[in-house]
């Protein structure tokens, strides 16, 4: 089981420039979420979903679209990438059919530099 | 707004000494409390889940307290190796995570 990947592991951008990373995960979790780590500032959540077909806003959501077709992806895309939007992005899955948010599972992460 | 604050922010001890790590937050409407580890250019790794309705839960050599009422968690690690070094965040859930800043430690041989 390979649990959550991620793709590409880093990327040089371009600002300006259109960019999607991909998210793909094999344990049938209906939530899913999408978060960026930036020194001194922490993990934030950008975009969630809590399950496929509905997608929701996070704390930091401006500059990124995301889409839920199916379980089992959840692509994050810079429709016009900037500088601001350099940082580490995880996504992460986690089962909440029960009614309770249970533990999210962690992706190994996308460095994005943009330039 | 939940504000998830951990203090320390770094910490240093000699191999063999027990680790408390501390993690406070405002808001005590949770489902849970989440601890993870992530080591220098990695992921994130779940090390333990604690419901709002537990006390206390334990894998191995770690336990994570929860105290709702205060908005306090607190993980222990006992007799800590060297291969315990790395950062540890706590996440508080109210159907999404919020996050401190992390504890940073180091176990010196």
């Amino acid at each position: 089981i390979a649990g959550i990947t991620q793709a590409p592991t880093s990327q040089i951008l371009a600002a300006g420039r259109r960019m999607t990373l991909r998210c793909t995960q094999d344990m049938r979790h209906n939530a899913m979420y999408w978060y960026r780590q930036d020194l001194g500032l922490g993990l934030r959540l950008i975009h969630y979903s809590n399950t496929a077909g509905t997608t929701g806003k996070g704390e930091v959501p401006d500059g990124y679209s995301v889409s839920r077709a199916n379980t089992d992806d959840f692509p994050l895309t810079l429709a016009s990438a900037v500088p601001s939007q350099t940082s580490v992005y995880f996504c992460a899955s986690s089962d909440s059919t029960s009614g309770t948010p249970d533990t999210q599972y962690f992706g190994p992460g996308t460095r994005l530099t943009v330039l | 707004k939940q504000e998830v604050t951990q203090i320390p922010a770094a910490l240093s001890v000699p191999e063999g000494e027990n680790l408390v790590l501390n993690c406070s937050f405002t808001d005590s409407a949770i489902y849970n409390l989440q601890w993870f580890r992530q080591d220098p250019g990695k992921g994130l790794t779940s090390l333990l889940l604690i419901q709002s309705s537990q006390r206390e839960q334990t894998s191995g050599r770690l336990n994570a307290s929860l105290d709702k009422s205060s908005g306090r968690s607190t993980l222990y690690i006992a007799a800590s190796q060297p291969g315990d070094s790395a950062t540890y965040l706590c996440a508080v859930n109210d159907y999404k995570l919020s996050f401190g800043a992390g504890t940073t430690v180091t176990v010196r041989a």
